[in-house]
């Protein structure tokens, strides 16, 4: 399996509260992703990165944020919780490549509730 | 905004029987890929298919691309129940790096 790691894998919050999401990967691929699963939506992109401070919005980018300081750790941010933001939240990695055969490798998801 | 729609949403089968799933949309993708999802993971790339009119197989499972990239099948022969889960599509944006996903089929293969 390739290497990611995402922490925490359970989260419990309170609205309106900081939350910090972690995707840490061993693998050195340049390309990182964030995504939200919800039932009758399947997998729906947040924000993903193709570089070391390079990132860019996906379909469902309100309300977070990211961060990419180094190769390995990709952050998600959610500034001030809702109870929107209840979902499954899956990390993605890919290897530079060509860009039309680029297979994802996910991570087993941080499952975030917010009351 | 780019949709995949997957058909159907629930499937429900006995042992031994064939079926298809289907991922279609108005927009053309530079390539298409097929996941399985177990419950508590994360997707696992089944296959990738680039080409127009492209067919792979793997083992029981045939996946085709449509020749003009918008859709595509996988169709499962002699399903077992170990071929119970999720299955999703999607579709790399032509040009970027962006993945479009599926909704999801939800399979289960009755013994």
């Amino acid at each position: 399996d390739a290497g990611i790691t995402q922490s925490p894998r359970h989260k419990v919050t309170e609205t309106g509260t900081p939350v910090t999401l972690r995707c840490h990967q061993t693998e050195n691929h340049r390309y990182m992703y964030w995504y939200r699963q919800d039932p009758g939506h399947g997998l729906r992109l947040i924000h993903y990165s193709y570089g070391v401070k390079d990132t860019d919005k996906g379909e469902v980018s309100d309300g977070y944020s990211v961060s990419r300081s180094k190769t390995e750790d990709f952050l998600l941010t959610l500034e001030s919780a809702t109870s929107s933001q209840t979902s499954v939240y899956f990390c993605a990695i890919s290897p530079t490549g060509d860009y039309s055969n680029q297979p994802q490798h996910f991570g087993d998801g941080t499952r975030l509730s917010i009351l | 905004t780019q949709l995949l729609e997957q058909s159907p949403q629930f499937l429900s089968i006995q042992e031994g029987e064939n079926l298809t799933v289907y991922c279609n949309s108005s927009s053309v993708f530079s390539s298409l890929q097929w996941y399985r999802q177990e419950p508590g993971e994360g997707p696992v790339l089944l296959v990738t298919v680039v080409t127009g009119g492209e067919v792979k197989k793997l083992k029981r499972l045939t996946f085709q691309f449509g020749d003009a990239r918008k859709d595509s099948s996988l169709h499962i022969t002699a399903a077992q129940p170990g071929d119970t889960g999720l299955y999703l599509c999607a579709g790399v944006v032509s040009g970027t790096y962006k993945y479009i996903f599926g909704t999801g089929t939800r399979l289960k293969v009755l013994a």
